[in-house]
């Protein structure tokens, strides 16, 4: 079946401008999950949603970053007055139920100029 | 809160020798604890996990690992790495097996023909 994507895989962004990346979990999984990763490390926790609740958001960086998921399917992470410092690759995880695998996407690949 | 150390951010390791790589943890609950690895422009893929029972856990590939209590340790081992090995490992660690997962700072593997 499909696997957990991301859009889109690569994204420039002047400093200053906002940006909008979009997870589509594996169709049925309640849980979703946003992670970011630095070049060179690991991933840090962002948030986590259970259906369209957002139960968890105490990794986001500063209240420029905002994630949604609304109807409980697709996530979007947005970023808003881009900073160099948000270079990064963009992690989503999706799982079934808690005790369930979390499947990650390819991530979307983040240069901000 | 949880953390993990990755004690060597690079392997570099011959064709059909074995590897083990290292991963310590330290928390104040009870973990659930796990092995990534990405490829190149891949998302992450589980090798494996530990959630109860025997400590000494088989994975994908050829991959096995030991949960070591009093030493907080999940040492990922594999008797005969193959070239497609080449990869970054990722160790894990979450308070729930559905929760959000804390990571180490990543082992990167050069398997050398």
């Amino acid at each position: 079946g499909a696997g957990v994507s991301q859009s889109p895989r690569y994204k420039v962004a002047k400093r200053g401008q906002d940006v909008a990346l979009r997870c589509d979990p594996i169709s049925g999984h309640v849980s979703l999950f946003w992670y970011q990763q630095a070049l060179g490390q690991g991933p840090e926790f962002l948030t986590y949603f259970q259906n369209e609740a957002q139960l968890d958001k105490s990794g986001l960086p500063s209240d420029r970053f905002f994630a949604e998921r609304p109807e409980g399917s697709v996530s979007t992470l947005k970023i808003q007055r881009t900073q160099q410092e948000d270079s990064a690759v963009y992690l989503c995880a999706s799982n079934l139920r808690a005790f369930e695998t979390q499947y990650f996407g390819p991530g979307t690949r983040l240069l901000v100029l | 809160a949880q953390s993990v150390t990755q004690l060597d951010s690079q392997v570099p390791v011959f064709e059909e020798a074995p590897v083990e790589l290292r991963c310590n943890y330290s928390s104040s609950v009870s973990v659930y604890l796990f092995w990534y690895v990405q490829y190149p422009n891949q998302g992450l893929q589980l090798l494996l996990k530990y959630l109860s029972g025997s400590t000494l856990v088989k994975g994908i590939n050829g991959f096995e690992a030991e949960f070591n209590k009093s030493q907080t340790s999940f040492h990922l081992r594999k008797p005969s790495v193959h070239i497609s090995d080449t990869a970054e490992y990722f160790c894990a660690v979450s308070a729930s097996a559905g929760n959000k997962l804390t990571f180490g700072g990543g082992t990167r593997v050069l398997v050398k023909p």
